[in-house]
């Protein structure tokens, strides 16, 4: 089955809205990883933990590990923020990343 | 800062026919990635590479082969397309394989008919 999971699936905001994506994972991981993609574009890294919070810009990532659960916080959303948010497990070394499906945000003017 | 080029961006192939996709970094990174992205999947690992001409499986390696043949370059081929078969392939790069943030390429888009 699934090992990671993402919701929502899809998100739409208007602008300067908060944005708050989840991530559960089925089993044991050492890390969650949460990559960014625009439409068409390749993958960018936003933020790595293996727990707790950790902070750039405008973006929180908290996970908790042995509840298996991470999420990540956008505040302010702005309209380049639109585009699909995946997360990450990594199960001991970077080349065992199982990655979600993903979540879409459209954020509108 | 670097850069990872693959090359083609668009490929259209045909049932049966074998594919190569090929992946290039100036980042000095020693390791190598190959994912393929399906419409609403998740990216799946491939193939990955610790080092020129090492080569680990993934959780997709089937129906695939990879090569390493220098530091900077990893190619993946597709041994046999399949018919409708459409995918992105990405190409990461890592200095290393442990926690090591991944570089990712603008991916190839795959078409077979």
């Amino acid at each position: 089955g699934q090992q990671v999971q993402q919701s929502p699936a899809s998100l739409v905001l208007q602008e300067g809205e908060n944005a708050e994506l989840q991530c559960n994972f089925s089993s044991t991981a050492t890390r969650l990883q949460w990559f960014y993609q625009r439409p068409g574009g390749s993958l960018v890294s936003l933020l790595s933990n293996p727990s707790g919070t950790k902070h750039t810009g405008r973006l929180t990532s908290t996970t908790v590990t042995k509840e298996r659960r991470g999420s990540l916080h956008i505040s302010s959303s702005q309209i380049t923020d639109s585009g699909t948010y995946l997360c990450a497990m990594e199960r001991g070394s970077n080349a065992k990343l199982t990655f979600g499906k993903g979540t879409k945000l459209s954020v509108k003017s | 800062g670097g850069i990872i080029t693959q090359t083609p961006k668009f490929l259209i192939g045909q049932e049966g026919q074998k594919l190569t996709l090929k992946c290039q970094q100036n980042f000095n990174h020693d390791t190598m990635y190959w994912y393929r992205q399906d419409s609403g999947k998740g990216l799946r690992l491939i193939y990955y590479s610790i080092t020129e001409n090492d080569l680990q499986k993934g959780d997709l390696s089937e129906g695939y082969d990879a090569s390493r043949e220098k530091k900077s370059s990893f190619s993946l081929t597709v041994t046999s397309a399949q018919k409708n078969e459409m995918a992105v392939f990405l190409c990461a790069s890592s200095p290393g394989l442990n926690q090591d943030t991944q570089y990712f390429g603008p991916g190839t888009r795959l078409l077979v008919l």
